[in-house]
């Protein structure tokens, strides 16, 4: 089955500055890599998707990027706030439509 | 329009008994998942449906696990003989057709004494 690896588990960065997350699956036949943010006692949240066929995905502040030969993708976050502190998980979605998830990343933003 | 809801949100219950949790997945999304949630980690696969069948079973952990969705749309997960290692956050998540974006419940958080 797949395995999705997720790195770093903790990450500190100073408000406005970027922070990076990266995953690693193993199912090269998985083709849907949704990323989700969950707040302390809250349900993930979806905050961006990426699909096999595209490379790169923006939406405001939020970038997703897939390499899809060595089997990784990132969450990149530019200008980060206060209010993106939370825990991000990346998940890979296989063709049997199953999820696999990161076991996330901790992000704390310092003002 | 409304989301995907779970009940009871808490759920305390004592080694050795029998509970029962549900997932109202958002109108018209054919695709719902169960999934367990432990502290620090994601969420761990346990069942797929799609329509009123399970698709995909493969991540319940033992046969005390048990899901049911008999009309296509409310789900109950149900087990049998609790175990202290059962508690966790119980999420649900559904889709439009399982090829699309899920979107998750609150979750149940279920203790065993």
């Amino acid at each position: 089955g797949e395995n999705v690896e997720q790195h770093p588990s903790t990450l500190s960065v100073q408000e406005g500055d970027s922070a990076v997350i990266k995953c690693t699956y193993s199912d090269s036949a998985s083709n849907y890599f949704p990323w989700y943010k969950q707040e302390l006692g809250k349900r993930p949240q979806l905050i961006i998707d990426i699909r096999s066929n595209v490379g790169e995905k923006k939406d405001q502040r939020i970038a997703v990027t897939l390499n899809k030969t060595a089997k990784h993708f990132s969450l990149h976050i530019t200008e980060t706030q206060p209010e993106d502190s939370a825990v991000y998980f990346c998940a890979a979605q296989n063709t049997g439509n199953q999820f696999y998830f990161g076991t996330g990343t901790s992000l704390t933003v310092i003002p | 329009g409304a989301g995907v809801s779970q009940t009871p949100s808490n759920k305390v219950t004592e080694k050795g008994k029998y509970v029962e949790l549900r997932c109202d997945p958002i109108s018209g999304h054919t695709a719902l998942y169960w999934y367990r949630q432990s502290l620090g980690q994601g969420p761990e696969f346990l069942i797929y449906f799609q329509g009123t069948g399970a698709a995909d079973d493969s991540g319940l952990p033992n046969d005390r696990f048990f899901a049911v969705r008999p009309e296509g749309s409310v789900s109950t997960l149900k087990i049998q003989r609790t175990e202290r290692g059962d508690s966790a956050v119980y999420l649900c998540a559904s889709s439009l057709d399982g090829a699309d974006t899920q979107y998750f419940g609150p979750g149940t958080r279920l203790t065993v004494l």
